[in-house]
């Protein structure tokens, strides 16, 4: 019973190329949130989904990030022509309900994916 | 707004010492709080949490917390720790009634272990 698993681990970029990351929930779980750790500072909220639809994106910038959770398939985390600043570990979670505090012990996590832009 | 504070960003400390984590957080209101590890090449484990009751939480692994609402404070603590405990610990809050996307994190305090 794999936990969420998110690929690549590691990935770098120049700047202006795409980047994109994958994760795949735990078996059975529809309910998905990014988070984005920049140095020094704790996991940010960056958005939340169900299949094939955005809940919650307001942790999202603007431009560039798009996020999507097809109705097949792992959860994508797009950056288009990223730049230095993007440089950050990203981190799914995975739930089977709507995350609230009292299903808190079952979001499980994945081990992130470190994005390093030259 | 919500705010976690993790003011040792790294610790060292011998094995079989004790261990304390701080964490200080700022909240409008009556606050839910979390532990969270991340050993090397994994993902966030819930260590434990907290929302009433008891101030002293205990939790998996050996682990314990205590919250101190005069404080503002939710400290990690373990008797005696283990070489497997090198990690990175993150401390989190957020509301009761609210969901995994209102979580505010701190920004970890990377243990190490020695012999």
């Amino acid at each position: 019973n794999a936990g969420v698993m998110q690929n690549p681990r590691h990935l770098v970029r120049r700047r202006g190329q795409e980047a994109r990351l994958r994760c795949s929930p735990v078996k059975g779980h529809s309910h998905v949130y990014w988070y984005r750790q920049l140095p020094e500072e704790g996991l940010k909220f960056m958005v939340y989904l169900q299949k094939e639809n955005i809940i919650d994106e307001s942790g999202m910038p603007k431009e560039r990030f798009s996020a999507e959770f097809p109705k097949e398939g792992p959860s994508i985390l797009r950056i288009q022509q990223v730049v230095r600043g993007d440089s950050a570990a990203y981190f799914c979670a995975s739930s089977p309900r709507q995350g609230n505090y009292s299903g808190a012990n079952v979001l499980t996590f994945g081990a992130g994916s470190r994005l390093t832009v030259l | 707004a919500q705010s976690v504070t993790q003011p040792d960003i790294h610790i060292t400390v011998s094995e079989g010492a004790s261990l304390e984590l701080r964490c200080n957080y700022s909240y409008g209101a009556t606050p839910y709080l979390f532990w969270y590890v991340q050993s090397p090449g994994q993902g966030l484990q819930l260590l434990l949490k907290y929302f009433s009751g008891d101030t002293l939480v205990q939790g998996i692994k050996g682990f314990e917390a205590e919250f101190k609402r005069s404080q503002s404070s939710f400290n990690l603590r373990k008797p005696s720790v283990h070489w497997s405990d090198a990690a990175e610990y993150f401390c989190a809050v957020g509301p009761f009634s609210g969901s995994a996307r209102q979580l505010t994190f701190g920004s970890g305090t990377q243990l190490t272990v020695l012999p």
